[in-house]
């Protein structure tokens, strides 16, 4: 089945750091891939998505790629901020084998801490 | 302001309590969604709703009784429920969840707790 497997956290780190955390994913064909995140006490909410491979998905200085070779989806951020502390998750769209319901699978989360 | 209001926003209940959980979307959306999340665990898919009829049920115990009585509303009434169903229950939207890259729109959440 579809599976998602992101770096296990928590991350902590100083405000204007480099950030990545880590996804890789088994599906078979092309599924869709996602970032969400969580920031406390709120829901999930959309951060960047890509369709296909070779894509790059960007939003509010994050980036992350879609790499079919590698199964993965890498998120980036070149300098965080301490309003980027929440929890991250790495997800995928996929179509059950007779192609016509497609849903969510996500991993399991990663909390980011990012101090002053 | 994401589209999708659940409430409430925290619930606690015993386990021979009946308790009902109400999310509405805002979006015009044809999907809707209840999600389980747990500490330490992925988030668990519980129901998918399109168009008013269910079409996934991932195995949930029948303590859970989702219903949809329009595109707009879902509920999940809980019942004799146990203390390990104590979790963030998240609804959640999507134009349709038949088309491949669909983005889903997610409430704030009810935490529950079962005492």
């Amino acid at each position: 089945g579809n599976s998602v497997t992101q770096m296990e956290g928590p991350v902590t780190l100083s405000e204007e750091a480099f950030l990545t955390i880590n996804c890789t994913y088994t599906a078979t064909g092309y599924p869709s891939l996602f970032w969400y995140v969580q920031y406390p006490g709120e829901g999930l909410q959309l951060l960047l998505k890509a369709t296909k491979a070779d894509d790059k998905g960007s939003n509010k200085g994050f980036e992350a790629t879609y790499r079919k070779e590698t199964t993965s989806f890498h998120l980036e951020k070149g300098s965080v901020q301490v309003s980027d502390s929440a929890v991250y998750f790495c997800a995928l769209s996929k179509g059950d084998s007779g192609g016509s319901n497609y849903k969510l699978t996500f991993g399991k989360g990663t909390l980011l801490t990012v101090n002053p | 302001e994401t589209g999708v209001t659940q409430t409430p926003r925290h619930l606690v209940m015993g386990m021979t309590n009946k308790k009902s959980l109400k999310c509405e979307q805002h979006l015009g959306h044809n999907a809707m969604y209840w999600y389980k999340q747990s500490a330490k665990k992925p988030l668990e898919l519980m129901f998918v709703y399109s168009l008013e009829e269910r079409v996934e049920n991932n195995s949930v115990p029948s303590r859970f009784s989702p219903e949809c009585p329009n595109s707009s509303h879902l509920f999940l009434h809980l019942h004799t429920l146990q203390p390990e169903d104590s979790a963030l229950y998240l609804c959640a939207s999507s134009q349709d969840p038949l088309a491949l890259g669909t983005e889903a729109f997610f409430g704030q959440g009810t935490r529950l707790t079962v005492v």
